[in-house]
């Protein structure tokens, strides 16, 4: 079975702090997605990589950023955090072939005081 | 503009009343429609794909369906257990970096 793990649960943390966010995948899988999913606003794609160090925006970039070092894992940082980015944040996996389902985490509930 | 929509935002079952939920999406080049399930504070969960018209997919309860322009997802007698949200989702033409479309979701409530 496909397995993608979030650092956290659950997450609080201050304005201004500098958030992170991991994830890590276990089928070897070349893309990586976050995403952000809000009431009424349903899931937004915020960066996906498609390899080690490689790296595109999404449709809601702004106040993010990602970084890939290794295959499996794929962080999301929060700059300097605001509370309007407080929301469940979802990562997600898929091959670049065939099939290409994406496989998501659990997710991250942050609030951001 | 490639767009999805899921009709309708929520739908109240009682136990064993059957029923479908919509998802139409405006993609040029259908290369995959996902259906995903989503607890409350969890992530979705894959259910199926497909891939072109006149495909359909089971499991227990849950069938769906493909046309040129909508997917169908079919609750024959649902029960309480299969409440949640269920979330449509189309692969974006062209390149490998599987980069989806979500409709904003259907949430299901089944009443024992």
């Amino acid at each position: 079975d496909v397995k993608v793990t979030q650092s956290s649960r659950y997450l609080v943390k201050r304005t201004g702090e500098k958030v992170f966010l991991e994830c890590v995948q276990d089928m070897d899988h070349e893309n990586m997605f976050w995403y952000r999913q809000d009431p009424g606003l349903g899931l937004r794609l915020i960066y996906f990589s498609y390899d080690v160090k490689m790296k595109e925006k999404g449709d809601i970039p702004e106040g993010y950023s990602v970084s890939r070092e290794k295959k499996e894992r794929f962080s999301l940082i929060l700059e300097s955090a605001s509370t309007n980015q407080t929301s469940m944040y979802l990562c997600a996996s898929s091959p670049p072939w065939g099939v290409q389902t994406q496989y998501f985490g659990p997710g991250t509930r942050l609030t951001v005081l | 503009e490639d767009q999805v929509t899921q009709s309708p935002e929520a739908l109240r079952l009682q136990e064993g009343e059957s029923s479908s939920l919509n998802c139409s999406y405006t993609v040029s080049g259908l290369r995959g429609l996902f259906w995903y399930r989503q607890d409350p504070g969890k992530g979705p969960e894959f259910l199926f794909t497909l891939y072109s018209a006149g495909e359909e997919k089971e499991k227990e309860r849950l069938k769906a369906t493909l046309t040129k322009k909508e997917s169908f997802l079919h609750i024959t007698a649902p029960k309480p257990e299969d409440s949640a949200t269920y979330l449509c989702a189309v692969l974006l033409p062209g390149g490998n970096t599987g980069k989806l479309i979500f409709g904003q979701g259907t949430t299901l409530q089944v009443k024992p």
